[in-house]
């Protein structure tokens, strides 16, 4: 069975930092992208950013509101993407979502989520 | 930036009903447009990809229609399992959702 599985969630206080992982079961995690998301409690989904394959040269692209802050990475070898949270915000808080393509760059599979709440 | 607006933002129905959800980009997304559905408490769910194609396994009383900057998400018969929130998401540039649509039981 395809499977993407979150961790690393939890509660942070505001300025500190944080890692989430992605870890992948049931399929060749190194041949597809992977895309992280959000949604803040109550509100709409956000996209984060993604990595490309390594055939893609493992490019990342980031939204706005998180580049210079947020840093995704992957590591093959484990079928693990990485989300690294950098000064963390309040409004940063909200469940955070990894997926993976189904198509070129369209969101097919997702994880269950992991909740990041950020708090003094 | 390429805004999306989504409307109507709640949308009351009953079973059986043939229900229309629209969305509108700020500019042409070249059929660059996907749909999601989501429940409270899960991920949400891919139902359909550039603009009109059905996702393995989704019913086929969803369908996508649209060109441009105008677009929408039909459902033929409303089933009791559709009543959800759903999402429209731009892909031309970089990835924009709407606001989201939520379905409620009349």
């Amino acid at each position: 069975e395809v499977q993407l599985v979150e961790s690393g969630g939890g509660l942070v206080q505001p300025g500190r930092s944080l890692r989430l992982s992605c870890t992948s079961s049931g399929f060749t995690f190194g041949v597809y992208a992977v895309s992280w998301f959000r949604q803040a409690p109550g509100k709409g989904l956000e996209w984060i950013g993604y990595i490309k394959s390594k055939a893609y040269g493992e490019t990342t692209e980031y939204a706005a509101s998180v580049k210079g802050r947020f840093t995704i990475s992957r590591d093959d070898s484990e079928g693990i993407a990485y989300l690294q949270m950098n000064s963390l915000k309040i409004e940063d808080t909200g469940v955070y979502y990894c997926s993976r393509d189904v198509y070129e760059y369209i969101w097919g599979t997702w994880g269950q989520g992991t909740l990041v709440t950020v708090s003094s | 930036d390429i805004q999306m607006t989504q409307s109507p933002s709640t949308l009351s129905a009953s079973v059986g009903d043939r229900v229309i959800i629209t969305c509108r980009a700020s500019q042409s997304l070249n059929g660059w447009l996907a749909w999601y559905q989501q429940k409270p408490g899960r991920a949400p769910k891919l139902l359909i990809y550039k603009a009109s194609n059905l996702e393995n396994e989704v019913p086929s009383r969803f369908s996508g229609s649209g060109s441009g900057t105008e677009f929408t998400l039909t459902i033929s018969s409303l089933q009791s399992d559709d009543f959800a929130t759903y999402y429209c998401l731009q892909y031309k540039s970089a990835y924009t959702f709407g606001q989201g649509t939520k379905l409620e039981i009349k």
